[in-house]
């Protein structure tokens, strides 16, 4: 079955720790998106790639990074510049960035916590 | 202004009811429009696209788009307490340099109580 799979479904980071969440589709779909959750919020958008080996900022990229080398994977890395990064991530994928109008597919996320 | 804005909620509906959930977007030259379930610690799941000015049924579920107005939502008939859940509004933002992108309102928190 196609889909997005997305690990650890949990994850715990220490202060000043990078961990990196991973993220991998066999949709063969271009593009790929993380987007960040906070407890009764909406999605954010941390980085988006429209195609391997690009990618762009998103409305909150501060304290993260990525790399698209591959089509299938897409794993984000929350470094220790990013003070609050106790959330819910989330990736996902569309077909190309201009067919993003027939919507999503989601992985089904990874907790990130801090202790 | 956010480009996308729901009302938190939640929005409280006995079961049989129908569940009338409203988001606004600011961007007007937003062209597709979508509606996700979230159910708590889940990931999103796509319920309803819809493009047009008017009316676009599923089932149970009815997307209404109103360009002029800037507001699209969603009725949910015959509600059930499987229904209860988080509703996200989501708008395609045209980024013609770096792709097309969804941008997410914060939700509305639906309960249907039995």
């Amino acid at each position: 079955d196609g889909g997005i799979t997305q690990s650890p479904k949990y994850l715990f980071r220490k202060e000043g720790q990078n961990v990196t969440l991973s993220c991998e589709q066999n949709l063969n779909h271009d593009a790929m998106y993380w987007y960040r959750q906070d407890p009764g919020q909406g999605l954010r958008l941390i980085y988006y790639s429209q195609i391997v080996n690009d990618f762009q900022k998103g409305d909150i990229a501060e304290g993260y990074s990525v790399s698209r080398e591959k089509k299938e994977s897409f794993p984000l890395t929350v470094t220790s510049a990013q003070k609050n990064p106790t959330a819910f991530y989330l990736c996902a994928s569309s077909i190309d960035s201009v067919q993003a109008s027939y919507g999503y597919t989601f992985g089904s996320g990874t907790r990130l916590t801090v202790v | 202004q956010k480009e996308v804005e729901q009302n938190s909620g939640p929005l409280s509906v006995p079961e049989g009811a129908i569940a009338s959930l409203n988001c606004t977007y600011s961007d007007r030259g937003s062209q597709s429009f979508f509606w996700y379930r979230q159910y708590s610690g889940k990931s999103p799941e796509l319920i309803m696209f819809i493009y047009s000015n008017g009316d676009k049924e599923d089932g149970r579920f009815t997307a209404q788009l109103n360009k002029a107005s800037q507001y699209v939502s969603l009725l949910i008939r015959d509600s059930q307490p499987s229904d209860s859940a988080t509703y996200l509004c989501a708008v395609i933002r045209v980024n013609n340099n770096a792709g097309n992108m969804l941008t997410f309102g914060g939700g509305t928190r639906l309960m249907v109580k039995p």
